[in-house]
C-alpha cells in the first residue's frame, strides 16, 4: 500500500509569491488533514476534509491560504501571497475514519522557505 | 482547550539503557493517543497508537502506557540503539474536536554509542 505522497519536498520562494503544495494519500482514505510546523512551534493542525468537503477548516491562518480537494481525491494547499512567517514543514495526513481508533499516516511534508 | 506537554524536551543517554518519555495532556476525553517518530529532514512515523480503552501497547522494543485519569502517557524503549535516535511526537486526538489531533512539542532523543 503506497503511503501519503507530499509534493514538492522542497521550495523556496520570495516573499509575494504562490506557491502549491500537493497531497496524495491513502487510496480509500477519505479523510485528509494538513498540518504544519513553523520554526520552534508545535504541529499545528490546518484543516481536514472528507471527502472533497471541508469537514473543519478552523486552523487556517489566514485567508492567503487556500485547501481544496477536487473529487476526493489529492489536495492542495495553495499560499497566495506568501508571507516570511510562512516559512515551516506543512504535513499532510490521511486516514480511514476520524475521532475513532485508526490512528493517522503522514507524508514526509513540504518544506517551505519563504526568502 | 486540549493542550500536550512533552519532558524533558531533549534526553541523551548511552547505547543500552531502558530509557522512557513523558507526555501530559489536559483534557483525558480521548479517542485515543498516538506516538511518533521523526528523523531530521523526514515525515512522521505512527509508532503506537493506544486507544482511549486500552493501557498500553507494545510494538518490539517500545512499549506505551496510557492514564487516562492522570492525564499521562508513557514510552518506554528497551535496550536503546543508535538508530533510536530521533524525534518522539505524542498527539492526542480530542472528543472535542475530533477532526484534530493535538502534538506535544516533542522530545529529541540522542543515544550515544
Amino acid at each position: 500500500e503506497a503511503g501519503v505522497t507530499q509534493f514538492p519536498s522542497h521550495s523556496v520562494i520570495e516573499k509575494g509569491q504562490t506557491v502549491t503544495l500537493r497531497c496524495d494519500p491513502i487510496s480509500g482514505h477519505d479523510n485528509l488533514y494538513w498540518y504544519r510546523r513553523v520554526m520552534g512551534k508545535e504541529i499545528k493542525f490546518l484543516l481536514h476534509f472528507v471527502k472533497e468537503s471541508k469537514q473543519d477548516e478552523s486552523g487556517m491562518p489566514n485567508n492567503r491560504f487556500l485547501a481544496e480537494r477536487t473529487g476526493g481525491t489529492y489536495s492542495t494547499l495553495k499560499v497566495q501571497p506568501a508571507e516570511l512567517e510562512d516559512s515551516g514543514v506543512y504535513f499532510c495526513a490521511s486516514s480511514q475514519v476520524y475521532g475513532a481508533n485508526y490512528g493517522y499516516t503522514f507524508g514526509s511534508g513540504t518544506r517551505l522557505t519563504v526568502v | 482547550k486540549q493542550e500536550v506537554t512533552q519532558i524533558p524536551a531533549a534526553l541523551s543517554v548511552p547505547e543500552g539503557e531502558n530509557l522512557v518519555l513523558n507526555c501530559s495532556f489536559t483534557d483525558s476525553a480521548i479517542y485515543n493517543l498516538q506516538w511518533f517518530r521523526q528523523d531530521p529532514g523526514k515525515g512522521l512515523t505512527s509508532l503506537l497508537l493506544i486507544q482511549s480503552s486500552q493501557r498500553e501497547q507494545t510494538s518490539g522494543r517500545l512499549n506505551a502506557s496510557l492514564d487516562k485519569s492522570s492525564g499521562r502517557s508513557t514510552l518506554y524503549i528497551a535496550a536503546s540503539q543508535p538508530g533510536d535516535s530521533a524525534t518522539y511526537l505524542c498527539a492526542a486526538n480530542p472528543y472535542s474536536s475530533a477532526s484534530k489531533i493535538i502534538f506535544g512539542s516533542g522530545t529529541r532523543l540522542s543515544i550515544r554509542p
